[in-house]
């Protein structure tokens, strides 16, 4: 039984296109989390909403935009991929907001943008 | 705010040998200290933290050691093993408010057999 679940695994497109990923975790968390992770591995935050409110935004292009239907998901719409939006893009969640307690993430989606 | 640096990036050790990561951070108001492991094409996974009210927790081989003076905190590997071979990130958060958490840039650890 998957906590935190995400699709697609993987994406490949071509550069000016615009695609979706999805998230769910069904642990009952408050907060969810986007992150990017590049060919570096680098672990970056871009957006957290807790309780679906939009609560960290950190600097990302306004061609991304996550939303939240509900606590339980979490997607991320991204607009004219460009070569540089290719990385693995993991959705994670805690049961706060205070960045104390642990982060269960997903499986990771891989956007290929050529 | 915080910044997380992370050394070495890479590091390699015999089957059984132990292998230590260091991390520093730049913000003294930061109480809680996780390290993720992340094996390759997998999702990173909590493997231990520290809260700054502590200053060393150990879960058999892994083991955490904090100096909130030098706002520095290491992870401990004893006896490895091949499995041990993953990216692993520190991590530092203030624990208040909307705080994420902050990773170090990862350190590639491979135990060669």
């Amino acid at each position: 039984d998957t906590a935190v679940s995400q699709t697609p695994k993987y994406l490949v497109t071509q550069m000016g296109n615009d695609k979706s990923i999805k998230c769910e975790q069904n642990l009952g968390h408050d907060t969810m989390y986007w992150y990017k992770q590049d060919s570096k591995k680098f672990l970056k935050i871009m957006f957290s909403y807790n309780n679906k409110e939009l609560i960290i935004n950190e600097t990302v292009p306004n061609r991304f935009s996550p939303k939240s239907p509900d606590k339980a998901h979490l997607n991320l719409h991204i607009n004219s991929l460009e070569l540089g939006d290719s990385a693995v893009y993991f959705c994670a969640s805690s049961q706060t907001n205070r960045g104390t307690g642990e982060l269960f993430f997903g499986e990771g989606s891989r956007l290929t943008v050529l | 705010g915080e910044n997380v640096e992370q050394h070495p990036s890479t590091l390699s050790v015999q089957e059984g040998d132990s292998a230590v990561i260091k991390c520093t951070y730049s913000d003294s108001a930061s109480n809680y200290f996780p390290w993720y492991k992340q094996e390759l094409g997998k999702r990173p996974q909590l493997i231990i933290d520290i809260r700054s009210n502590v200053g060393e927790k150990k879960d058999q081989r892994i083991a955490v050691t904090l100096n909130k003076t030098a706002k520095h905190f290491s992870l401990h590997i004893t006896e490895t093993q091949p499995e041990d071979s993953a990216v692993y990130f520190c991590a530092a958060s203030k624990g208040s408010g909307n705080t994420p958490l902050v990773f170090g840039k990862g350190t590639r650890l491979s135990v060669i057999a």
